[in-house]
């Protein structure tokens, strides 16, 4: 079965910190796995896309690694700010089928 | 572009009501798809579609009901809430069958009494 897991599932860091949010997958055969961010009552927001063929994306203070064979990504946030504070998720693209994991949920504490 | 949008954004029904949660994107995109997030459960796929015409399950398909007449339109049925359907409705959609960006929708929240 194709699973997705978090680690860890909250988190609460002191402003100015840098940060690593984990994902883990069990089926290695993705097309691409996409980082979202989602506020309390909110939808989801596009972070960054991963191609399998890719090791990394950046996107401003956001960087997201992902190594297929051993089934994992991190996102790494720099410097964090209150503004950051939101759950985090990550989603594994197996093509017709697109299996998120349960969020992490970040506090950045000012 | 509007993006993906949907209707309504809150809905309380009563058990054994039926409603339809509508979806639609501008952005001329194949795959279409429907997922309900609720707390410690993350985001489950119900059923999705990868054109007009063509649709499937996903994880979660008991209890609802889809079509797609047109590339634009997603519309997910209930035909007989009941509470266990309390939850976040997300619509989304991407480019392609596999491999490209997902785009969501504000989301739907419903409430069965």
């Amino acid at each position: 079965k194709q699973e997705v897991t978090q680690i860890p599932a909250a988190l609460s860091v002191p402003e100015g910190e840098n940060l690593v949010l984990n994902c883990s997958f069990t089926d290695s055969a993705i097309y691409n796995l996409q980082w979202f961010r989602q506020d309390p009552g909110k939808g989801l927001t596009s972070l960054l896309l991963i191609q399998s063929s890719q090791r990394e994306q950046t996107s401003g203070r956001l960087n997201a690694s992902l190594d297929k064979s051993s089934g994992r990504s991190t996102l790494y946030i720099a410097a964090s700010q209150p503004g950051d504070s939101a759950t985090y998720l990550c989603a594994v693209d197996y093509g017709q089928n697109f299996v998120f994991g349960p969020g992490t949920r970040l506090s950045v504490l000012p | 572009n509007a993006g993906v949008t949907q209707t309504p954004k809150f809905q309380v029904l009563k058990t054994g009501q039926s409603m339809t949660l509508q979806c639609a994107q501008d952005m001329n995109h194949e795959y279409m798809s429907w997922y309900r997030q609720d707390p410690g459960m993350g985001l489950r796929l119900i059923h999705y579609s990868v054109g007009a015409g063509i649709t499937d399950q996903g994880e979660v398909p008991n209890g609802y009901n889809v079509s797609r007449s047109t590339t634009e339109d997603f519309p997910l049925r209930l035909l007989s809430a009941a509470p266990s359907q309390t939850s976040v409705y997300f619509c989304a959609s991407r480019k392609g069958l596999a491999g490209n960006e997902q785009f969501f929708g504000p989301g739907t929240r419903l409430t069965v009494l």
